[in-house]
Order: structure tokens, then C-alpha cells, then sequence
């Protein structure tokens, strides 16, 4: 059974650096093919994807906001990270995370995680 | 970048009507395409992916065509349970985008 769980900050101030974990259980980041991304959605609008990371460590960003995203894995601890500089009340968004594989789809997703921006 | 189109972005549609979404990518994908349904406060959910292929566990009466640049979700008899935002989504090199969603209300 494959679950995701997103954690981090509920609000976070403008121009503050946002740190997101996804802590998953039911696969392997180290099986051939399979990621993680980070997808958003802020309040009554269309999802994002932000970013999302291999097996194999490649990582792929969404064009617009790859200055901003680092994201990682610890294998071992069956997490990903997502880390967003420069936060702005138009970051105000639910965060997700969720399971690929390939570029097949995004198949299992986190709860979600709402952050907020705001001073 | 690629961008991503929908039409329409909301329709009303009654139980056991058929219904039919398209999506429009701003260039060629193949077939990387991957539709969503999303319900309120609710993470969305898998329905069809590579195009045309049904996500394990999704009712047969969605199904979905096309490749290249154009493509459509269609729900053939509409239930209940289908009321929900649908978001198409392209794979292509390995980037990824969501089109702006379709809402389908109760008429």
C-alpha cells in the first residue's frame, strides 16, 4: 500500500525560505523508474507542478520557478524535500506530493499541505 | 514551455448524460497526456494516463483519446459521483504542466 504524507510549515513570511518533506512508505525511490513531485494548488485555482525527483536523482523543475526550488531525496529515510526560496503571499497554496512512475502520471498523492505567506 | 488548454471550463451535465472535455497542448506530446478528477478539498485522482489508458481501479465508463496536440476525456453516462474538476496534464521531456481544469456541475 502506497502512502504520502507531506509536513512543514503551516505559515510561513514573505521573502522566508519554505521547507516541505514528503515522507512516503509502500515503494523504493531506488526502483528503476519511479519519483516524486511536488504539485500546488493554491485556493480555488488550477494545480502547478513544481518539481519532481528519480530514482536515478535526476531532477526536473518547473521552467518558471527553478531559480526558486531545490528539491532531494534520503533514500534511506523514505523522504523527498522540497525547499522554495524567497516566499511570497502569492506561494499561498496547498502543497502536495505524489508517486510517478515514469512519466506515466502521477498516481498516489499526499493529503496536501496548506501553506500560508504571510507577515 | 509548453501550455495547456481546456474546453469548456465548466458544464453543467445532468446523471446519464455523456460527457466530453478537450484538452490542447500549445505543441506536440504524443501521447503524454494524463487526466485527473479532483474533488472539494480532496487531492486529485488518477483517471487516465498515456492518453488512453484506464488507471487501475477507474470505471470503464471514462475513457480517453487522442495524441499530438489535441485530446479528449469522455464520461459516457454520467453518475453521481462524477461531479468533480478534471484537469488534463502533459509529460513531455520529462517537464510537466496541468491544464486550467473543466468543472462539471449538476444541471
Amino acid at each position: 500500500q502506497i502512502t504520502l504524507k507531506e509536513s512543514g510549515p503551516t505559515l510561513v513570511k514573505p521573502t522566508q525560505t519554505l521547507t516541505l518533506t514528503c515522507t512516503f512508505s509502500g515503494f523504493s525511490l531506488s526502483t528503476s523508474g519511479v519519483g516524486v513531485g511536488w504539485i500546488r494548488q493554491p485556493p480555488g485555482k488550477a494545480l502547478e507542478w513544481l518539481a519532481l525527483i528519480y530514482w536515478d536523482d535526476d531532477k526536473r523543475y518547473s521552467p518558471s520557478l527553478k531559480s526558486r526550488l531545490t528539491i532531494t531525496k534520503d533514500t534511506s529515510k523514505n523522504q523527498v524535500v522540497l525547499t522554495m526560496t524567497n516566499m511570497d503571499p502569492v506561494d499561498t497554496a496547498t502543497y502536495y506530493c505524489a508517486h510517478i512512475t515514469a512519466r506515466v502520471g502521477f498516481d498516489y498523492w499526499g493529503q496536501g499541505t496548506l501553506v500560508t505567506v504571510s507577515s | 514551455d509548453i501550455q495547456m488548454t481546456q474546453s469548456p471550463s465548466s458544464v453543467s451535465a445532468s446523471v446519464g448524460d455523456r460527457v466530453t472535455i478537450t484538452c490542447r497542448a500549445s505543441q506536440g506530446i504524443s501521447s503524454w497526456l494524463a487526466w485527473y478528477q479532483q474533488k472539494p478539498g480532496k487531492a486529485p485522482k488518477l483517471l487516465i494516463y498515456a492518453a488512453s489508458s484506464l488507471q487501475s481501479g477507474v470505471p470503464s465508463r471514462f475513457s480517453g483519446s487522442g495524441s499530438g496536440t489535441d485530446f479528449t476525456l469522455t464520461i459516457s453516462s454520467l453518475q453521481p459521483e462524477d461531479f468533480a474538476t478534471y484537469y488534463c496534464q502533459q509529460a513531455n521531456s520529462f517537464l510537466f504542466t496541468f491544464g486550467p481544469g473543466t468543472k462539471v456541475d449538476i444541471k
